[in-house]
């Protein structure tokens, strides 16, 4: 079976520090995979996506970068960290777009990373 | 712009109520519709809906779909306090990309 990993689970860093959330994904390949933010009172945003290894797309600018490495990883990077970077961080994957369409639609999560930026 | 809107973003009711949540879209190139509970960290999936008036159903949890008035709600019948949670609608657009478009959620408090 599927399963997915994201840590570390809580985060406290102080502004201006670096970042790095790490998220494996176990038990399939070529999965597609999300990185959302959550912020209180704002739903999920969806920050970045990969459709397979070195491809990234960023739906909105912002302070972070992405990167993926290999085919079942994503990580979440920052160089410099904001208050305003502060959230629930969370990972995701679902299969790609190959084969039977309809079975792959479900997005499955991770369990998280609460990120506060001091 | 692609949105979905959830409401109420946040309700309190009693142990046994029944609550009706709603989640409106307008996305292009729609392809289904999600519905997730989220208690303390990961969304967990409940229901996915990809054709209209075609109710789906487990336990207490019932959602239907509505692409003509583009809506979707979910309905909890008697219910409990672990229902408690803010329960999340997405929409899947088509693409090659197929992302999540998610609302903001809303927060079911259920009192004993």
């Amino acid at each position: 079976s599927q399963t997915i990993h994201q840590w570390p689970a809580t985060l406290v860093q102080p502004v201006g520090s670096p970042l790095s959330l790490e998220c494996t994904v176990e038990g399939t390949s070529n999965p597609n995979l999300y990185w959302y933010r959550q912020a209180a009172g704002r739903g999920l945003q969806l920050l970045f996506y990969s459709v397979g290894i070195g491809q990234i797309s960023s739906e909105v600018p912002q302070n972070l970068s992405a990167s993926r490495p290999q085919d079942r990883q994503f990580i979440l990077s920052s160089k410099k960290l904001l208050l305003s970077d502060s959230g629930f961080y969370l990972c995701a994957w679902r299969g790609g777009d190959r084969g039977r369409i309809r079975r792959n639609e479900k997005l499955f999560f991770g369990s998280g990373t609460q990120l506060s930026v001091l | 712009e692609d949105k979905v809107v959830q409401s109420p973003l946040s309700l309190v009711v009693h142990e046994g109520d029944t609550v009706t949540l709603n989640c409106s879209y307008e996305v292009t190139n729609f392809r289904s519709l999600l519905w997730y509970k989220q208690e303390k960290k990961a969304p967990t999936f409940l229901f996915m809906l990809t054709s209209s008036g075609i109710e789906k159903k487990s336990g207490r949890l019932s959602s239907i779909l509505d692409k003509k008035e583009l809506f979707s709600i979910l309905n909890i019948t008697a219910t409990q306090t672990g229902d408690s949670a803010v329960y999340l609608c997405a929409v899947l657009r088509g693409g090659s990309q197929g992302n999540l478009i998610f609302g903001k959620g809303t927060k079911l408090s259920v009192k004993p």
